[in-house]
C-alpha cells in the first residue's frame, strides 16, 4: 500500500499562513495527473473535500485554500487562516488501489 | 443538494453481524461508483471497500476482506454494508462516500456524517 505521511500537527497564528504537507512513499501522479486530494474534519463533523487532484478548488471552498505538488510531495496551503479553519487536515491518494489516507495534520492556533 | 444518510450502526458482540445502510439523494445514485470508509477512535480513515454502478463488482481492504460485503438496491438509492465476524478493531465511525472523477482519477467528494458501530462483549 501507498504511505503518505504528514506531520501531526501544525501551530499557526489567525492571519497566517499555513503550509501542511503530505509524502507518499511512491509517486502518486500518472503522467501530469496528480492523484492526490485533500479533506477537512472538524470535531464531530464528517470529512470535506477541499482539494482534488493535487490542485482543484472544490465547489465552495474559499479561495484562501490552495493544493500544489506532483509525484510524491504535496502541499495543502491555507492563507490566511482564519477561525474557522481550525481542523485536521487529511491527504488521500487514489493512484494505487487501496486508496489510503494521510494520518491527518491537526491544524492549531499559536 | 446531495446527502447521504448512513444509519444501522450500534452495539454489537464480538463475532456478532450487523448490517449498515446508506441512503442517497439530490443525485442519480446508479451513475456513481460508492465506497464505504470508516475512522476508528482518535485515528485516521480507512477505505473499506467499493462497489460499481450496477452492483456487478466489488472490492474490498485486506483488513476487511470475507467479513464485509457491500451492496446496493438502485431501485431504492442506497448503499449497503454487512458486516460479520466482527472484531474489536471494527469498532469505528462508518462513512459512506460518493465520488468524483472517473477510474484512477477519483476522489472521495460527498460524505455521509456517519454511523457508530462499537463491537464490545
Amino acid at each position: 500500500d501507498i504511505v503518505l505521511t504528514q506531520s501531526p500537527v501544525l501551530a499557526v497564528s489567525l492571519g497566517q499562513r499555513a503550509t501542511i504537507s503530505c509524502r507518499a512513499s511512491q509517486s502518486v501522479s500518472i503522467s501530469s495527473i496528480n492523484l492526490m486530494h485533500w479533506y477537512q474534519q472538524k470535531p464531530g463533523q464528517q470529512p470535506k473535500l477541499l482539494i482534488y487532484r493535487a490542485s482543484n478548488l472544490a465547489s465552495g471552498i474559499p479561495a484562501r485554500f490552495s493544493g500544489s505538488g506532483s509525484g510524491t510531495d504535496f502541499t495543502l496551503t491555507i492563507d490566511p487562516v482564519q477561525a474557522d479553519d481550525i481542523a485536521a487536515y487529511y491527504c488521500q491518494q487514489s493512484r494505487e488501489s487501496p486508496p489510503t489516507f494521510g494520518a491527518g495534520t491537526k491544524l492549531e492556533l499559536k | 443538494e446531495v446527502q447521504l444518510v448512513e444509519s444501522g450502526g450500534s452495539l454489537v458482540q464480538p463475532g456478532g453481524s450487523l448490517k449498515l445502510s446508506c441512503v442517497a439523494s439530490g443525485f442519480t445514485f446508479s451513475n456513481y461508483w460508492m465506497d464505504w470508509v470508516r475512522q476508528t477512535p482518535g485515528k485516521s480513515l480507512e477505505w473499506i471497500g467499493e462497489i460499481n454502478t450496477d452492483g456487478s463488482k466489488t472490492n474490498y481492504a485486506p483488513s476487511i476482506k470475507d467479513r464485509f460485503t457491500i451492496s446496493r438496491d438502485n431501485a431504492k438509492s442506497t448503499l449497503y454494508l454487512q458486516m460479520s465476524n466482527v472484531k474489536s478493531d471494527d469498532t469505528a465511525i462508518y462513512y459512506c462516500t460518493r465520488r468524483g472523477g472517473y477510474y484512477h482519477a477519483y476522489w472521495f467528494a460527498y460524505w455521509g456524517q456517519g454511523t457508530l458501530v462499537t463491537v464490545s462483549s
